[in-house]
């Protein structure tokens, strides 16, 4: 199994409060994805990586801002919560184009 | 705008049988797709690729077929077994040197024994 880990693994917040997820990894992988999965949608990008500092949007990227000061951290944060952020949260890992990426185990978070 | 897109939400096979997960595609500047598997509560897991220069690619019991100029990519699992049961989902890459994956919506599959 690939070196990714999200933390927290599952958290409830109040609407209008700060979260920040946390992507873990070991692997030294240079590319780094977070995506929300809802039932209907799939998987969408929120924002990708491509190196430290070098970050940018994907297909849902309202409300989320990232940052990547190291290689083996990616964070999430959710300026100020909203229900409609209420999502299983993923995060991905891969060293180049062409080629698989690996998934860390989600992160659940629900905002009441 | 869905650029990956799985019409199937779900698909119901005979165990042994095979199993056939379609995908298509808006973006011609694709050029790799994937196809990963998902059971609950756990990360997708990677099963098989294919590069655009190809039209197949086979590992085990799966097989991917690529139709560019149909834009349109499905999976077969043959034989389709219990532990298949799970939710699928078509990815795909554009050569851009960002790499970034899109996904499809998933087609829930339930091989029945």
């Amino acid at each position: 199994d690939a070196g990714i880990t999200q933390s927290p693994r599952h958290k409830v917040t109040e609407t209008g409060t700060p979260v920040t997820l946390r992507c873990h990894q070991t692997e030294n992988h240079r590319y780094m994805y977070w995506y929300r999965q809802d039932p209907g949608h799939g998987l969408r990008l929120i924002h990708y990586s491509y190196g430290v500092k070098d970050t940018d949007k994907g297909e849902v990227s309202d409300g989320y801002s990232v940052s990547r000061s190291k290689t083996e951290d990616f964070l999430l944060t959710l300026e100020s919560a909203t229900s409609s952020q209420t999502s299983v949260y993923f995060c991905a890992i891969t060293d180049r184009g062409n080629t698989e990426a690996f998934f860390g185990q989600g992160t659940r978070l629900t905002v009441v | 705008d869905q650029q990956v897109k799985q019409n199937s939400p779900s698909l119901s096979v005979q165990e042994g049988r095979i199993s056939i997960l379609n995908c298509d595609y808006t973006n011609s500047m694709f050029d790799y797709f994937l196809w990963y598997k998902k059971y609950p509560a756990e990360g997708p897991t990677f099963l098989i690729s294919i590069s655009s220069i190809k039209d197949k690619n086979e590992d085990g019991r799966f097989t991917v077929f690529l139709n560019k100029s149909a834009k349109h990519l499905s999976l077969h699992i043959v034989p389709s077994q219990p532990g298949d049961s799970a939710v699928y989902f078509c990815a795909a890459t554009p050569n851009s040197g960002t790499y970034k994956y899109i996904f499809g919506t998933g087609t829930r599959l339930k091989v029945l024994a």
